[in-house]
């Protein structure tokens, strides 16, 4: 099925760096959502983007909607160990609730 | 307020059986969509149920199958099961015409095929 290419595909990282990720697209979205999943756990959304070229935070987490419009980017400031996860984007086919998940980016944050 | 409710967590099935799978939607949700996540993977959109009536769906083959219930829970059956069938099912609930904004998933159901 289609999926949206996320980099890095892992990240170990010491307490306290700052994370960047980012997600790209062949296709055009309107919308960028950002998930992380923790083990046994269901996917909770992180951070919603709506317009083109759009920065959002929540806490320590900063997301941007690339002008472009086929990308995205979520950074971590000051990561602590229960940063730990996988961090998907998402973003629902156009006129569709349908969201294309990325393939993840595993983070984890040692001590 | 309870979340979005899957049962059950854990099941283990013999290739060619059948298997349903149940999901209770948060209160206040009245559209449930069902996704898909292989190991490793992102989650992928299997189908989606409002009204008692499948809206939308993905490219999965027609052993998937669903239902609706008048109090918006929902059912995922998978009928002649393969090996591949192994995954992590969750339930998305959303109000109508929300679901790319305000998807709440359930923890999953985790079905493995022997």
């Amino acid at each position: 099925g289609q999926q949206l290419n996320q980099s890095p595909q892992s990240m170990f990282i010491q307490e306290g760096e700052d994370v960047s990720m980012n997600c790209t697209s062949s296709s055009i979205f309107n919308t960028w959502l950002w998930y992380k999943q923790e083990p046994g756990e269901g996917p909770v959304l992180l951070i919603a983007l709506y317009k083109a070229g759009e920065l959002t935070s929540n806490g320590r987490l900063t997301a941007q909607f690339g002008i472009t419009r086929k990308d995205s980017f979520l950074n971590i400031s000051a990561s602590i160990p229960s940063d730990v996860g996988i961090y998907f984007c998402a973003g629902p086919l156009y006129n569709t609730d349908k969201l294309i998940f990325g393939t993840g980016t595993r983070l984890q944050v040692f001590p | 307020d309870a979340g979005v409710t899957q049962s059950p967590t854990h099941l283990i099935k013999t290739r060619g059986q059948q298997v349903t799978l149940r999901c209770s939607p948060k209160s206040g949700h009245d559209t449930v969509s069902w996704y898909q996540q292989a190991l490793g993977q992102g989650p992928q959109f299997i189908f989606q149920y409002y009204e008692e009536e499948e809206r939308q769906r993905g490219n999965f083959p027609d052993r998937f199958s669903g239902h609706q219930f008048p109090n918006y829970s929902s059912e995922l059956n998978v009928n002649a099961l393969l090996l591949g069938d192994s995954a992590l099912y969750l339930c998305a609930s959303s109000s109508q015409g929300e679901g790319g904004y305000g998807y709440t998933f359930g923890s999953g159901t985790r079905l493995t095929v022997v």
